[in-house]
C-alpha cells in the first residue's frame, strides 16, 4: 500500500545534539512538507519542497534544515540552534505543489532531555 | 505567518449529539479544507471546499464554504465514539501559495 512513513515514532535528544527525522513516501508525489505541532496550536510549516532537488523555507525554518535529493525522501534535521525543539513533527506530501489533498505521515514525537 | 481562528478550542458532548465548529480568516480564502487527527497520528482530509457557498457532505459530516469567503463551518450529526479527535480547518488565501491551519477543535464524547 502507498503512503508516508515517518521514523522513528519517538525520539529523545540531549541538548546540543543534532537529530534527523526520516520521511519516505511511495506515492510518487512531487511535493513534500514538514510541519511542527505544539499543544493548542495549529500546524506550522517548517520547510517544503515543490519538486526534487528544490526546497523552500516555511514560517518557522530557523534551527532546521532539509534535503530533497530523492523524490521519495525528505529528511528533516533539527539542529542545536533550535531553541525549543520538543514537539510533534509531521511530514506530508501531495501530488503537486498546487494540490491541497495532503497525505500525512504518523508523526515523530521529539523530546529534548 | 497567517493563522486561522478556529472555535471552539474544545468540546465535550454526549454520544448522539450534533457538533458544530467554525473557522474564520481576516482575508478572503479561495480554498477551505477540514482535517481530522486522531491521537498519535497525522491528520486525514475529510472535506475540501473550493467555491463560496459550497456545501459538501461526507457521511455524517457536512462542511460549508462561507459566502463572505472568510469563514467555513463543519457539522457532525449524531456523534459516535469514533468521532473523537482534533478537527483542523485549513485554507489558502488569494495572495498566498501555502496552506494555513487553524488551532484545532478537540472533540471529546461521553458514551
Amino acid at each position: 500500500d502507498g503512503g508516508i512513513t515517518q521514523s522513528p515514532k519517538y525520539l529523545f535528544r540531549k541538548e546540543g545534539q543534532n537529530v534527523t527525522l526520516s520521511c519516505e513516501q511511495n506515492l510518487n508525489h512531487d511535493a513534500m512538507y514538514w510541519y511542527r505541532q505544539d499543544p493548542g496550536q495549529g500546524l506550522r510549516l517548517i520547510y517544503y519542497s515543490q519538486i526534487v532537488n528544490d526546497f523552500q523555507k516555511g514560517d518557522i525554518a530557523e534551527g532546521y534544515s532539509v534535503s530533497r535529493e530523492k523524490k521519495e525522501s525528505f529528511p528533516l534535521t533539527v539542529t542545536s540552534a533550535q531553541k525549543n525543539p520538543t514537539a510533534f513533527y509531521l511530514c506530508a506530501s501531495s501530488i503537486r505543489w498546487t494540490d491541497y489533498g495532503y497525505t500525512f505521515g504518523s508523526g515523530t514525537r521529539l523530546t529534548v532531555v | 505567518g497567517q493563522q486561522l481562528n478556529q472555535s471552539p478550542q474544545s468540546m465535550f458532548i454526549q454520544e448522539g449529539e450534533d457538533v458544530s465548529m467554525n473557522c474564520t480568516s481576516s482575508s478572503i480564502f479561495n480554498t477551505w479544507l477540514w482535517y481530522k487527527q486522531e491521537p498519535g497520528e497525522g491528520p486525514v482530509l475529510l472535506i475540501a471546499l473550493y467555491k463560496a457557498g459550497e456545501l459538501t457532505s461526507n457521511g455524517r459530516l457536512t462542511a460549508q464554504f462561507g459566502i463572505t469567503r472568510k469563514d467555513s463551518f463543519l457539522n457532525i450529526s449524531a456523534s459516535i465514539p469514533s468521532d473523537v479527535g482534533i478537527y483542523f480547518c485549513a485554507g489558502r488565501d488569494q495572495g498566498a501559495q501555502k496552506l494555513v491551519f487553524g488551532q484545532g477543535t478537540r472533540l471529546t464524547i461521553n458514551p
